[in-house]
């Protein structure tokens, strides 16, 4: 079986520029998770969503960010306009719902902007 | 003040050595416990759920203390291949959220 699936894995980009990251969660599972990770801040929670509704958004850095889930099988997040302080690894991961599930990662995208 | 608090290492062992990892977590009402493996440049992984009694996988065993609010990973028989990055996550009861810990990175040299 597939895995969590993100595109791109890899995005350079220039400050100012607007970026969008996939996800595609494994089938059947009901919840989705955006992550990001910094050496400095480590993993962090950005946002999730729940049988494709956003359920906490607290962790979204400010309003340049911002997640979709249309379908149960397609996840977007943006950043618009980007900022080099943005630059890290994004990881979206999925779960059959619950906390005491497993979460599966993707294998995320390594963002650097210029 | 962070939801889980881990020892950011590196702790660094010789092979066949044993070694432990703590890690705090501020809700006491929390759930769900689980250590996570994430290798270099590569995505975390579930190593395994810690259960109220302790629970065993192989060379790897894991406890939690309620009282005050840990929950710890020894690795027996350390192998070149447990070098990683253990990743102590926390969900509390009400949500279907996971907090995750800084990690700990461990080398383990021949």
């Amino acid at each position: 079986d597939a895995g969590v699936i993100q595109s791109p894995r890899h995005e350079v980009t220039e400050m100012g520029q607007e970026v969008t990251l996939r996800c595609k969660p494994i089938s059947g599972h009901n919840s989705l998770f955006w992550y990001r990770q910094t050496m400095m801040r480590g993993l962090e929670l950005l946002i999730y969503f729940n049988n494709n509704v956003p359920i906490d958004d607290s962790g979204m850095p400010e309003d340049r960010f911002s997640a979709k889930m249309p379908n149960a099988s397609f996840s977007t997040l943006k950043i618009q306009p980007s900022e080099p302080r943005d630059s890290a690894v994004y990881f979206c991961a999925s779960t059959r719902g619950g906390n005491q599930e497993t979460q599966y990662f993707g294998p995320g995208t390594r963002l650097l902007v210029l | 003040r962070k939801e889980v608090e881990q020892d950011p290492g590196p702790f660094n062992v010789p092979e066949g050595a044993t070694v432990a990892f703590n890690c705090t977590y501020s809700n006491s009402a929390s759930q769900s416990f689980f250590w996570y493996r994430q290798d270099c440049r590569k995505e975390p992984k579930l190593l395994m759920s810690v259960y109220s009694s302790g629970n065993e996988d192989g060379r790897f065993t894991a406890q939690l203390n309620r009282a005050s609010q840990y929950i710890s990973l020894l690795i027996r028989d350390s192998k070149l291949s447990d070098s990683a990055t253990y990743l102590c996550v926390v969900s509390p009861w009400n949500f279907n959220k996971f907090y995750f810990g800084s990690g700990t990175k461990l080398n383990v040299k021949p």
